[in-house]
């Protein structure tokens, strides 16, 4: 079946490092892919998303490129805040849409001042 | 527009207990979902409906688990004879009918099971 495969976290970093989280995914067609963000104690909340090969998703600085030939979605940021600490989760959905929304286990990013 | 909202934020119940939890989507999206997350994991698809349409149920939900969404407007999760092995972070979403919107979450309803 569907699956998104996410880089093992914890991740942590020194304020305005770059960030990079890899996201590979494994689907049949071309899914529309998307990154949320959890905040601690909080929901998930949409940070980015992209529909189709060679779109770029970007949000508050966090950019994401749609992959085909290497079927990836890795996460990037220049210049990282303490308050990016949080667990970012990859996800993909057929664009049928009448299936579920695939998620990731997660990367957890920790970013220190 | 308030957003995804879920009642209660947390529950703590003992085993056996039957717990429910209510989710009210966004007012224009007819389509809810129901997630669950455990600690370290990502969300977990459980269910969802098309307006009040029940359409997909993962193989996670037991028959203790039920759900309901009688006028396709809110929901409700229902668990029976909870275990412990049912805590976790029950998440609910919404979305309007196609894949490219993503999906609108709630801030979820924490289940602890003592």
């Amino acid at each position: 079946g569907d699956s998104v495969t996410q880089m093992e976290g914890p991740v942590t970093l020194s304020e305005e490092a770059f960030l990079t989280i890899n996201c590979t995914y494994t689907a049949t067609g071309y899914p529309s892919l998307f990154w949320y963000v959890q905040y601690p104690g909080e929901g998930l909340q949409l940070l980015l998303k992209a529909t189709k090969a060679d779109d770029k998703g970007s949000n508050k600085g966090f950019e994401a490129t749609y992959r085909k030939e290497t079927t990836s979605f890795h996460l990037e940021k220049g210049s990282v805040q303490v308050s990016d600490s949080a667990v970012y989760f990859c996800a993909l959905i057929k664009n049928s849409g009448n299936t579920p929304l695939v998620f990731g286990k997660g990367t957890r990013l920790s970013v220190i001042a | 527009d308030t957003g995804v909202s879920q009642d209660p934020r947390h529950k703590i119940t003992k085993r056996g207990q039957n717990v429910t939890f209510r989710c009210d989507p966004i007012s224009e999206h007819n389509r809810l979902y129901w997630y669950r997350q455990t600690l370290g994991q990502g969300p977990e698809f459980l269910t969802y409906f098309q307006n009040e349409a029940q359409l997909e149920k993962s193989r996670l939900l037991s028959d203790r688990f039920s759900a309901e969404r009688p006028k396709g407007s809110f929901s409700t999760l229902e668990i029976q004879r909870t275990e412990q092995g049912d805590s976790a972070m029950y998440l609910c979403a919404s979305s309007p009918d196609g894949a490219v919107y993503g999906y609108t979450f709630g801030s979820g309803t924490r289940l602890t099971v003592v």
